[in-house]
């Protein structure tokens, strides 16, 4: 059975970089064929996609964080990770990472239970 | 970017009751959409993918129709598992995939 479980800092000062990791379990993200993406959920609101990438390296990034994220993938680990750099109060957030099926369908058919970044100083 | 417009933001109903959510795109997304449900602290649940297909494991009684631009799920009997968050989510597009604002199922 797949599993998705983030991990990372729960607290982040404003200005500073909010580093997630999303470990996979139950198969390999070497040798599948899947987008892995992360979504985030601001609390008491709606949910937005961040940004995702292929086993192999290939990217797709929200345009209105683009120039603050990186995502990358560590196949050694079977780990995925974000980066969102010079954050303040309003990405405070449930931060879920999460896979899409293979096939090119960009839905999200499991997901991580999500862990709660809040931005403060 | 596409946006997604859930209807109603809040409906009140009943168990066993009969309820139907409304997506509509800003342009023509054919059927790549998608339909999740979420219930509170908890991440959200595939219910619905290219519109109409079931996801697995999903209760026959969720259905979803439409395509183009206006999009339909469909609770055939209200159970009382059923009280959450639905959202929609197009992906005809990766730049960006965007979701609905939700629809909130209350206990009327």
């Amino acid at each position: 059975q797949l599993q998705l479980q983030e991990s990372g800092p729960g607290l982040v000062k404003p200005s500073e970089t909010l580093s997630l990791t999303c470990t996979v379990s139950g198969a390999s993200i070497s040798r599948s064929s899947y987008f892995w993406g992360w979504v985030r959920q601001p609390p008491g609101k709606g949910l937005e996609w961040i940004a995702s990438i292929y086993y192999s390296g290939g990217t797709y990034y929200n345009p209105s964080l683009k120039s603050r994220v990186t995502i990358s993938v560590d196949t050694s680990e079977n780990q995925f990770s974000l980066q969102l750099r010079y954050v303040t109060a309003a990405d405070t957030a449930v931060y879920y990472c999460a896979r899409h099926p293979d096939g090119g369908h960009y839905y999200f058919d499991y997901w991580g239970q999500g862990t709660l970044v809040t931005v403060s100083s | 970017d596409i946006q997604m417009t859930q209807s109603p933001s809040t409906l009140s109903a009943s168990v066993g009751d009969r309820v139907t959510i409304t997506c509509r795109a800003s342009q023509n997304i054919i059927t790549w959409l998608a339909w999740y449900q979420q219930k509170p602290g908890k991440a959200p649940k595939l219910l619905i993918y290219k519109a109409s297909s079931l996801g697995s494991g999903v209760p026959s009684r969720f259905s979803g129709s439409g395509s183009g631009t206006e999009f339909t799920l469909t609770i055939s009997s209200l159970q009382p598992d059923d009280f959450a968050t639905y959202y929609c989510q197009q992906y005809h597009t990766f730049s960006p995939l965007t979701f609905g604002g939700g629809t909130k199922v209350e206990i009327k």
